[in-house]
């Protein structure tokens, strides 16, 4: 098994849906991230946590929420979808930003 | 403010040519690490190297050689003897301790080998 799994790996919704993307980790860290991916513009920051009771806004954060239900699993919602939500998303994990983060596989959104 | 310039958008190269990935930075911090990562076209992305600011010393991995400048604020990977499996794309990050430690991405370079 992937040491941090993302699902779903592909997801078509439509506008205003509510869509819930999942990480779940075995490597035992307590900092995870959530990251979206568009093009020309890198990986922007969505939210962070660094443990089960801390969890904080990124850089982008408006029309997302996040939820901690353990340590190895934190989950991103878009409460309303909207069409400019459509990017690569990435879930991370790191034990401290020293060693780098362990990416998840990453979920395709598409909102139509 | 933290910045990452990967000023190369796309580059193409033919079969074993050497290629470099330029990457310039921006910190107030004296204490900072640099990252590369790759994202082959399967999507994932990978950690490859880590460096902090105290270390600069050229790093050697196979093919894989990266050389930190602090006179410059720069973190270039060079690729000896490009192998289509190389085709990816590469991004530069920025780290800094303590607190949230932010990390700042570039926006990546595309690399396209060619067989």
């Amino acid at each position: 098994d992937a040491d941090v799994t993302q699902t779903p790996r592909n997801r078509i919704t439509k506008t205003g849906k509510r869509i819930m993307l999942e990480c779940s980790q075995t490597k035992g860290h307590d900092r995870m991230y959530w990251y979206r991916q568009d093009p020309g513009l890198g990986l922007r920051l969505i939210y962070y946590s660094f443990d089960v009771k801390d969890i904080n806004k990124g850089e982008i954060s408006d029309g997302y929420s996040v939820s901690r239900q353990a340590q190895a699993k934190f989950s991103l919602s878009l409460e309303s979808a909207i069409p400019n939500q459509t990017a690569l998303y990435f879930c991370a994990t790191s034990m401290d930003t020293y060693y780098g983060y362990t990416f998840g596989s990453g979920t395709r959104l598409t909102v139509v | 403010a933290q910045k990452v310039t990967q000023a190369q958008t796309e580059i193409s190269v033919v079969e074993k040519e050497d290629v470099t990935l330029d990457c310039v930075y921006e910190t107030r911090d004296t204490t900072y690490y640099l990252f590369w990562y790759k994202q082959p076209p399967s999507g994932e992305l990978v950690f490859l190297i880590r460096r902090n600011s105290f270390d600069e010393q050229n790093e050697i991995s196979g093919r894989y050689s990266w050389n930190f400048q602090k006179s410059t604020s720069s973190f270039n990977f060079t690729i000896t003897a490009s192998q289509v499996v190389d085709s990816a794309v590469y991004f530069c990050a920025l780290s800094e301790p303590g607190g949230y430690q932010k990390v700042t991405f570039g926006i990546g370079t595309k690399l396209q080998v060619i067989p």
